[in-house]
C-alpha cells in the first residue's frame, strides 16, 4: 500500500450503531488529520494529531471521537450519530506544515 | 482569520479551450497556498503549491497558478483542457507556522467534447 488509505470505502449505519472509521498513512508522517466535506459546504476540519498528540479539535461534537495510537493510524469512532453527520470523511496526514496527502474518504450515511 | 473565497461554483468549458479558476485569499500574513483537485468519489490530489519565490508555479497535469499578493488571488490556469480534467478543484490557505489548511468552497468544471 502506498499513500494514505481509508477503510470502509462506504458506510452505512443506523443513529444507534457504534462503528469506526480507520485510515492509513504509508509516508512516514508526523502529522494526521480528519476533514468532514458535505455537500454545499467547505471541507471542514475536524482534528489535528502531532506526533500522536492531538493538537486541534475544531468544536467537534463528542458522538465523534478520534484516536491516535501510533503516527501511522488514525482512528475516528462514531456513535449515535444524526443524519446530518452523513457526509464524506477524509483523513490526510503531512510532514509538519508541507502539503497535506489525503486518502480517497468513507462515505458514510447514516439513517 | 484566514479564508478563502472561489467566487466560480461551476465552469463549462470545452475540450481543448483554455481554463482559469478564480481563488482570493484573506490571511494577514505571507500565505502559503495550495490546489487541489477531486474526482468523482476520490480524495484530494496536489496539483501545485505556493510556499515563496517565483510566482508563477507549475504543477502537474500541465497546471499553473500565478500568485498576485496586490490582489489577494492565487488562480488556476490551463492552457488546453482535456476531458479528463472534469473535476471539482480546490483552493487552500496554510499558515507559515502551524499545519491548519483552509479551503475554498470548490469549482466544478465540466467539459464539453
Amino acid at each position: 500500500e502506498t499513500g494514505v488509505t481509508q477503510t470502509p470505502r462506504h458506510l452505512v449505519m443506523g443513529m444507534t450503531n457504534k462503528k469506526s472509521l480507520k485510515c492509513e498513512q504509508h509516508l512516514g508522517h508526523n502529522a494526521m488529520y480528519w476533514y468532514k466535506q458535505s455537500a454545499k459546504k467547505p471541507l471542514e476540519l475536524m482534528f489535528v494529531y502531532n506526533f500522536k498528540e492531538q493538537t486541534e479539535n475544531n468544536s467537534v461534537p463528542s458522538r465523534f471521537s478520534p484516536e491516535c495510537p501510533n503516527s501511522s493510524h488514525l482512528f475516528l469512532h462514531l456513535h449515535t450519530l444524526q443524519p446530518e453527520d452523513s457526509a464524506l470523511y477524509l483523513c490526510a496526514s503531512s510532514q509538519d506544515r508541507q502539503e497535506k496527502f489525503f486518502g480517497p474518504g468513507t462515505r458514510l450515511t447514516v439513517l | 482569520a484566514q479564508s478563502v473565497t472561489q467566487p466560480d461554483i461551476h465552469i463549462t468549458v470545452s475540450e481543448g479551450a483554455s481554463l482559469e479558476l478564480r481563488c482570493n485569499y484573506s490571511y494577514g500574513a505571507t500565505p502559503y497556498l495550495f490546489w487541489y483537485v477531486q474526482s468523482p468519489g476520490q480524495g484530494l490530489q496536489l496539483l501545485l503549491k505556493y510556499f515563496s519565490g517565483d510566482t508563477l508555479v507549475q504543477g502537474i497535469k500541465g497546471f499553473e497558478a500565478e500568485f498576485k499578493r496586490s490582489q489577494s488571488s492565487f488562480n488556476l490556469r490551463k492552457p488546453s483542457v482535456h476531458w479528463s480534467d472534469a473535476a471539482e478543484y480546490f483552493c487552500a490557505v496554510g499558515q507559515a507556522a502551524g499545519n491548519k489548511l483552509t479551503f475554498g468552497g470548490g469549482t466544478r468544471v465540466l467539459v464539453k467534447p
